[in-house]
């Protein structure tokens, strides 16, 4: 079974642009998460999908931050315009029931804005 | 808010020693888990630990919880140069099933 994917690995960009940072949950799995975690601080927790409905996005640090998952499957965070703040690792995890306790996490993607 | 916290922040060992790191938390909760990220790598789940339990073994792992003061334990026994990772503890915040992590115990495992 694959895991939870994230592209790019890395991404550097100049204060200003945008970055459209993507993750492929693991098939069949109706709950995916977007996290961040910022250098030196704890991971904090951005937003929640249920399939492609938004069920919380209360950790979305500002309208900067714009995520979607169209159609259930994928999900996209862009970020628009980057600010030197934030720059970090964006975590996506799956799960396949909500309060399944087990997330299944991605590989990371960093972001470093300059 | 932050919810767990980690210590020590950064923990170096001799391999074949063990490796404690603790976590405390600051409100109730149904379970506690622990998850281990290598360098450039995901976050992996290690062990979940429920409210109703004192200790849970998995392994070479060892987690205990003690819910009147609110913090939990990871023991790795006989650590291998492969456990050199970052350790978080993560609790579950709302009713959605998010994450509430730590800042993490850095673990470095010398051969």
């Amino acid at each position: 079974e694959a895991g939870v994917t994230q592209f790019p690995s890395h991404s550097v960009i100049e204060k200003g642009q945008t970055v459209t940072l993507r993750c492929d949950p693991i098939s069949g799995h109706d709950n995916l998460y977007w996290y961040r975690r910022v250098m030196g601080k704890e991971i904090k927790f951005l937003l929640h999908f249920v399939k492609e409905s938004k069920q919380d996005e209360s950790g979305m640090p500002n309208n900067r931050f714009l995520a979607e998952r169209t159609g259930g499957t994928y999900s996209t965070l862009k970020v628009q315009p980057a600010e030197l703040e934030d720059s970090g690792v964006y975590f996506c995890a799956s799960s396949q029931h909500l309060l399944a306790y087990e997330q299944y996490f991605g590989p990371g993607t960093r972001l470093t804005v300059t | 808010s932050q919810q767990g916290e980690e210590d020590p922040q950064a923990l170096s060992i001799q391999e074949g020693e063990n490796a404690t790191m603790n976590c405390s938390y600051k409100t109730s909760i149904n379970n506690l888990q622990w998850y281990r990220q290598n360098s450039g790598r995901g976050l992996v789940h290690l062990i979940l630990i429920r409210s109703n339990e004192r200790e849970k073994h998995s392994g070479r792992l060892r987690v205990t919880l003690d819910t009147s003061k609110k913090s939990s334990s990871l023991l790795i026994t006989a650590s291998r140069a492969a456990d050199t990772a970052s350790y978080f503890c993560a609790t579950v915040g709302g009713s959605q099933g998010n994450l509430i992590f730590g800042k993490g115990t850095k673990l470095s495992v010398k051969p």
